[in-house]
């Protein structure tokens, strides 16, 4: 009963390259959330998936970043490009397409930490 | 525009204490809320919720919360910590959508 899975847990990047960071949500969950923690501060929201489709980008920067969810395979969050302002904690969360009166409960997996030099 | 409040950064206590970690969100709205906990080296994990019917909460580990809709709080409680209670709390709220709306955490520290 395997929760929610993301790898790598620590990734090391140069200023220009690109980050690929892989979310597995929890079995029988259809809903994914990205969310970025920097140093100091609370998580904030980034991007909010179902398979195949992108519901809400409104935390996304505009640029350098993007998100899938494909109908086969992990969510994979993609930075091109990084600078040092990317290194954060990145973590990803999945709910599942039931509703318990309303509210669907999100849970967490335990996240990337990317540090680019 | 929303936000979540969290005012204490960082809580000192001793054992057997009391903890009271203060949240106040911006929204007249529906609210659902929630309060998660991040042990050292490990994941958020879910303490308690509420979305609707009796505000005070029950959680995880002795912990429970209490919804104040006038005062736009949803305050922790615990009525004697553990050093195992060492960790950052954060305050969360969906304010009529999907994602989660994050406060800024507070870390509580228990000294033995």
């Amino acid at each position: 009963n395997a929760g929610v899975m993301q790898n790598p847990r620590h990734l090391v990047r140069r200023r220009g390259q690109e980050a690929r960071l892989r979310c597995s949500p929890m079995k029988g969950h259809s809903h994914v959330y990205w969310y970025r923690q920097l140093p100091e501060e609370g998580l904030k929201f980034m991007v909010y998936l179902q398979k195949e489709n992108i519901i809400d980008e409104s935390g996304m920067p505009k640029e350098r970043f993007s998100a899938e969810f494909p109908k086969e395979g992990p969510s994979i969050l993609r930075i091109q490009q990084v600078v040092r302002g990317d290194s954060a904690a990145y973590f990803c969360a999945s709910s599942s397409r039931l509703r318990d009166r309303g509210v669907n409960e999100q849970f967490f997996g335990p996240g990337t930490r990317l540090t680019v030099l | 525009a929303q936000s979540v409040s969290q005012h204490n950064h960082h809580v000192i206590l001793s054992e057997a204490a009391s903890l009271e970690l203060g949240c106040n969100y911006s929204y007249g709205g529906t609210v659902n809320l929630f309060w998660y906990v991040q042990y050292p080296g490990q994941h958020l994990q879910l303490l308690l919720k509420y979305f609707s019917g009796d505000p005070l909460v029950k959680g995880i580990k002795g912990f429970e919360a209490e919804f104040i809709k006038s005062k736009f709080s949803f305050n922790l409680r615990k009525p004697s910590v553990q050093w195992s209670d060492t960790a950052e709390y954060f305050c969360a709220v969906k304010f009529g959508n999907e994602k989660l709306t994050f406060g800024t955490g507070t870390r509580l520290t228990i000294i033995p």
